[in-house]
């Protein structure tokens, strides 16, 4: 099974408008963090946010904010107020236990202007 | 702001030669990580390393790749009788300590076979 599952392989968003990017996770272990990272045309990775499993509020990061419900095993990026620059990859991750880190397939997100 | 830095930023080789890929990890960390990406798809792990040792590796992470930390600073992925399709973008991480922080990724490391 798939660890982390990203179903949007591309999104469009309007500029100045908000954006859901859909995050579901597979795990049972307890302990978990769940990542945001942006990664433009140029290829870095830039970490965006992060939650703990344990964490009891949703971890927010400027215009950035995650939508973790625990329940439902997801951890959505909601983006505010899009910016042009915004437009680049988004990869959800999941580090489980002490070491590897697992990565989604990733969604295109294309702010319009 | 301590940063991943990764060199060279970009690597052609023959299709055979060996490559090796070097990463200089933010000071303090304590875990190290090499992932790939190839052209347009997902990131995949390849390794992490604590300890001076390979804690967890990925069915990608064959005999062909090695790594290692010579110097306590320097993480360097080696890939032996490079094939054309290792090509691709090779990305190193450090973390902190065993709880839950973020991992920092350097600016990657785009290696090209020819």
């Amino acid at each position: 099974a798939q660890k982390i599952t990203q179903t949007q392989p591309g999104m469009f968003v309007q500029e100045k408008e908000a954006v859901t990017l859909d995050c579901t996770y597979d795990t049972s272990d307890p302990s978990y963090g769940l990542f945001w990272y942006k990664q433009p045309s140029s290829g870095e990775m830039i970490f965006l946010i992060y939650q703990g499993s344990y964490d009891q509020q949703n971890a927010t990061e400027g215009r950035y904010s995650l939508n973790f419900q625990k329940a439902r095993k997801s951890a959505n990026l909601v983006i505010s107020a899009s910016q042009l620059g915004d437009s680049a990859m988004y990869f959800c991750a999941m580090r489980e236990g002490p070491t590897e880190f697992y990565f989604g397939s990733g969604t295109k997100l294309n702010v319009k202007p | 702001e301590p940063e991943v830095t990764q060199t060279p930023s970009h690597q052609v080789t023959q299709m055979g030669q060996e490559v090796i890929l070097r990463c200089v990890p933010i000071s303090n960390h304590l875990y190290f990580y090499w992932y790939r990406q190839i052209l347009g798809q997902k990131v995949e792990f390849l390794v992490s390393f604590y300890n001076n040792e390979i804690s967890e590796k990925s069915e990608i992470f064959d005999d062909q790749f090695s790594v290692e930390r010579p110097d306590g600073s320097n993480f360097t992925l080696k890939i032996r009788s490079t094939k054309l399709e290792d090509s691709a973008m090779y990305f190193c991480a450090s973390r902190l300590d065993r709880t839950n922080t973020e991992a920092f990724f350097g600016q990657g490391t785009r290696l090209t076979v020819v």
